[in-house]
């Protein structure tokens, strides 16, 4: 089945600094790629998410890039503040139908003021 | 107010004993997936249901229960055949992939602790 690794488990950054969470997977069939953000003690939510067709998508401060060949992608985030402060999860699907994700393990990012 | 609702909140399991993990949508979605988050561990799928009356296994499914007796809800049992349980649970719902928002709803979680 899919493997979804993540790194770095743990992250922190000056607020304004840029902040780059990595994942691979290991399922070259795997064509959806999510981010979802877990603030402490809250439900995750969808924050940005990229399909196999597009090499990268933005969103104000966050984007997203895929590269197919090396089967690993990323988030990044810019200009970062406390609010930023959270638990991120990658995750990986493929097929049709209903998605069934893969998730990586999270990354705590920390912005200190 | 569409959503994804968990109860209890908390629960407390004493040994041998099984507890249900209630999970209800009322988003119309067709399906409903339930994850385990440890620590460090990500989330993991327990089982996962992508129509009434049919849900299959995912990667940790030893030891839980589930039944889908109506599209609204999925509610989870923790046997005590499963050793470990202590563990913070989500349920989570989504549309097809062919909607253009595919993206999976959480509910708020159960945390589940043994006594």
């Amino acid at each position: 089945g899919e493997n979804v690794e993540q790194h770095p488990s743990t992250l922190s950054v000056q607020e304004g600094d840029s902040a780059v969470i990595k994942c691979t997977y290991s399922d070259s069939a795997s064509n959806y790629f999510p981010w979802y953000k877990q603030e402490l003690g809250k439900r995750p939510q969808l924050i940005i998410d990229i399909r196999s067709n597009v090499g990268e998508k933005k969103d104000q401060r966050i984007a997203v890039t895929l590269n197919k060949t090396a089967k690993h992608f990323s988030l990044h985030i810019t200009e970062t503040q406390p609010e930023d402060s959270a638990v991120y999860f990658c995750a990986a699907s493929k097929g049709s139908g209903y998605s069934t994700l893969t998730f990586g393990k999270g990354t705590m990012l920390l912005v200190s003021p | 107010d569409g959503g994804i609702t968990q109860s209890p909140k908390y629960l407390f399991r004493k040994e041998g004993q099984n507890v249900t993990l209630s999970c209800e949508q009322n988003l119309n979605h067709d399906a409903m997936y339930w994850y385990r988050q440890d620590p460090g561990q990500g989330l993991r799928l327990i089982y996962y249901s992508q129509i009434v009356n049919d849900f299959q296994k995912g990667d940790i499914a030893e030891g839980y229960s589930v039944s889908r007796e109506k599209k609204e809800s999925f509610p989870l049992t923790v046997t005590s055949a499963q050793k470990n349980p202590t563990a913070f649970y989500l349920c989570a719902s989504s549309p097809p992939r062919w909607q253009p928002n595919e993206k999976l709803f959480f509910g708020s979680g159960t945390q589940l602790s043994v006594l």
